[in-house]
């Protein structure tokens, strides 16, 4: 029973780059997000999707591209990284919209 | 604009006492309010949830209490067990897809 699973667990990334942070989840929920927490502070959400096909913006989405071609993936994509993406990613599912969601282990993202 | 807030980073009780970690929130258009708990170096894991036509909702030694005139919901432990030691988050939403999440509280249980 994998769950949510994200990979890299780690990255140090320069600025400029760019890099994939991988999500797929093995339930069969309709619906991922994508969320950010920085030290100190709440988790933010990036992006989300409500199935295959579908996506939207959530709170801080600027320098974050996503697709969902797939149930099971939600990758989410850093074009020219910046220091201020430095954060630990989390990448979540669920099956409905009011119920509680899975999180995946995070990723820790560095920026230098 | 910080709809959900958490106003104490941390809190310390002693093993077999009761811990209560609170949360606030500004819209009124929430209808949904969660509670979820993390270790270091894992995800959030859901505790327990409550919708805004109840006041209270109990899962074991977790209960959570919502005050929707005060715009405040509390979790209560009781008894309270070092492997309860973690960050808790509250959590809201409106119509359930997107929910925000407040600063988090760091509960230390001491044995």
């Amino acid at each position: 029973n994998a769950g949510v699973t994200q990979t890299p667990k780690f990255r140090i990334l320069k600025i400029g780059q760019s890099m994939t942070l991988q999500c797929t989840q093995d339930m069969n929920h309709n619906y991922m997000y994508w969320y950010r927490q920085d030290p100190g502070m709440g988790l933010k959400l990036i992006y989300y999707s409500v199935g295959a096909g579908i996506t939207d913006k959530g709170e801080v989405p600027n320098g974050y591209n996503v697709s969902r071609s797939t149930t099971e993936d939600f990758p989410l994509r850093l074009e020219l990284a910046a220091p201020s993406q430095t954060s630990v990613y989390f990448c979540a599912s669920s099956r409905g919209q009011v119920e509680g969601y899975t999180f995946g282990s995070g990723t820790r993202l560095t920026v230098v | 604009d910080q709809q959900v807030k958490q106003n104490s980073p941390s809190l310390s009780v002693q093993e077999g006492r009761i811990s209560i970690l609170n949360c606030d929130y500004t819209n009124s258009m929430f209808d949904y309010f969660l509670w979820y708990k993390k270790y270091p170096a894992e995800g959030p894991t859901f505790l327990i949830s409550i919708s805004s036509i109840k006041d209270k909702n109990e899962d074991g030694r977790f209960t959570v209490f919502l005050n929707k005139s005060a715009k405040h919901l509390s979790l209560h432990i009781v008894p309270s067990q070092p492997g309860d030691s973690a960050v808790y988050f509250c959590a809201a939403t409106r119509g359930g897809n997107k929910l925000i999440f407040g600063t988090g509280t760091l509960l230390a249980v001491q044995p």
